[in-house]
Parts: C-alpha cells; structure tokens; sequence
C-alpha cells in the first residue's frame, strides 16, 4: 500500500539551527501538507503546497518556515533558527485530488524534532 | 471559526465492552468528517471519511457515523488492539479551503 514516508524520525539540534525535514509523498497525490503536533496537543495545520507553490499557510507558519518540493518526489520544511518551541512532531501528508476518495490526506510516520 | 470537540477525552474499556466516541463539530458547510487512528509516537492512520448526514461506514469492529452537528465512532466488542488515540478531524466546504481542522482527540483504553 502507498504511503507517505518522511525523515528522520528524530533529530536533535540546539537551538538557533537550522533543520530540514524531508517527505517523499504518495507517488501521484498533487497536495503535499506540514502539520505540526505539540507533546500533548492537537494536530495543527502548518501549510499547504499545490502546484509548486504555497495555497494556504496558518498562523504559526511564519517566516522561520520555508517548503521546497525541490524535484518531483521530495517535499521539504526547514525551519530556521529554531526555537525550544518548535519541539514537536511534524507530519508530512498528502492527498490525491479533491474529489471524492481522493479527498482523504494521508499522513506520515513524522519527524520527531527537539530544541535543546 | 470552525471547532471540532470530541467526547471522552479517554476512555477505559474491558475486553468486549461495545462503546462510542463522539466528534461534534461547528463548520461553515462541511464537506468532509475524517476519523483516524494514532498510536503513540506515530502518524494519524486514516479509517473513514464521512460526507452527509445519514451516511455510516465500517471497518472491523469500527462503525463510524455523521448527523448535522455531530458524528460517532462505535466500537463493538473492542480488543486491546483497538487501543489508541482517535482523531476526528472536519473540512468545511465554505472558502474553497479543504485544510481539515483536528479535535483534540479520544484516547482509549481496552483492558484484556
């Protein structure tokens, strides 16, 4: 069964780093997403990529976080100069069309990232 | 502002104790309930996708069903295996948007 794979699955880096989490999506899904989820919290909606460009981003996706689909499999976020806030789960997921099956996002495993 | 509140927030059940988790939510036009299951350290795993009042899907021993206001996660006869954090998760049709907006979720607790 497809499915979203991203890496790693958990890194550590002090704070004011720079990070780059990578994703390769499901093989024909046109809509890649970040969500980001806190220890505890819910899942959070971080951004979302269409046709080579950012389609709707939220609040906490400020200008520390880029994406990138640098070539047609990979889907990037870097976070730069992180912070010890920035320590959570990010997931990748994608989704195939908007119309009916293809409605449904699929998630990844997530990166597990920690801001010392 | 489009909310989603699921009901326990955990839940404890012996073996074979049939129950339901419940996802209201508050949306613009939904175009989509999603509920998924996450197990500790890992990724929403998707289980149904709902799309009108009235409609009902199953899988194993999970029945998942939406009204106008709210939808239920049935689980008849659970096993330890079932145990785990599930999500509910809508999309509004409102916008042209299509980002679902999580719940904080149910984590439940099946004792052999």
């Amino acid at each position: 069964e497809p499915e979203v794979t991203q890496t790693p699955s958990h890194q550590v880096t002090q704070m004011g780093q720079e990070v780059i989490l990578r994703c390769v999506p499901i093989s024909n899904h046109l809509y890649f997403y970040w969500y980001r989820q806190i220890l505890g919290q819910k899942v959070e909606f971080l951004v979302s990529f269409y046709n080579n460009e950012i389609s709707e981003k939220s609040e906490i996706f400020d200008d520390q976080f880029s994406v990138e689909r640098p070539d047609g499999s990979n889907f990037t976020l870097k976070i730069r100069s992180t912070k010890l806030e920035d320590s959570a789960m990010y997931f990748c997921a994608s989704r195939e069309s908007g119309q009916g099956a293809g409605n449904t996002i699929y998630f990844g495993e997530g990166s597990w990232l920690t801001v010392v | 502002e489009d909310q989603v509140t699921q009901s326990p927030e955990a839940l404890r059940l012996q073996e074979g104790e049939s129950s339901s988790l419940n996802c209201s939510y508050t949306v613009s036009g939904l175009r989509g309930l999603f509920w998924y299951r996450q197990d500790p350290g890992k990724g929403p795993e998707f289980l149904f996708t709902l799309y009108s009042a009235g409609e009902e899907k199953e899988k194993e021993r999970l029945k998942a069903t939406l009204t106008k206001k709210e939808s239920f996660l049935h689980i008849t006869a659970p096993k330890p295996e079932d145990s785990a954090t599930y999500l509910c998760a809508v999309q509004a049709s409102s916008g042209g948007s299509y980002i679902p907006t999580f719940g904080r979720g149910t984590s439940l607790i099946v004792h052999p």
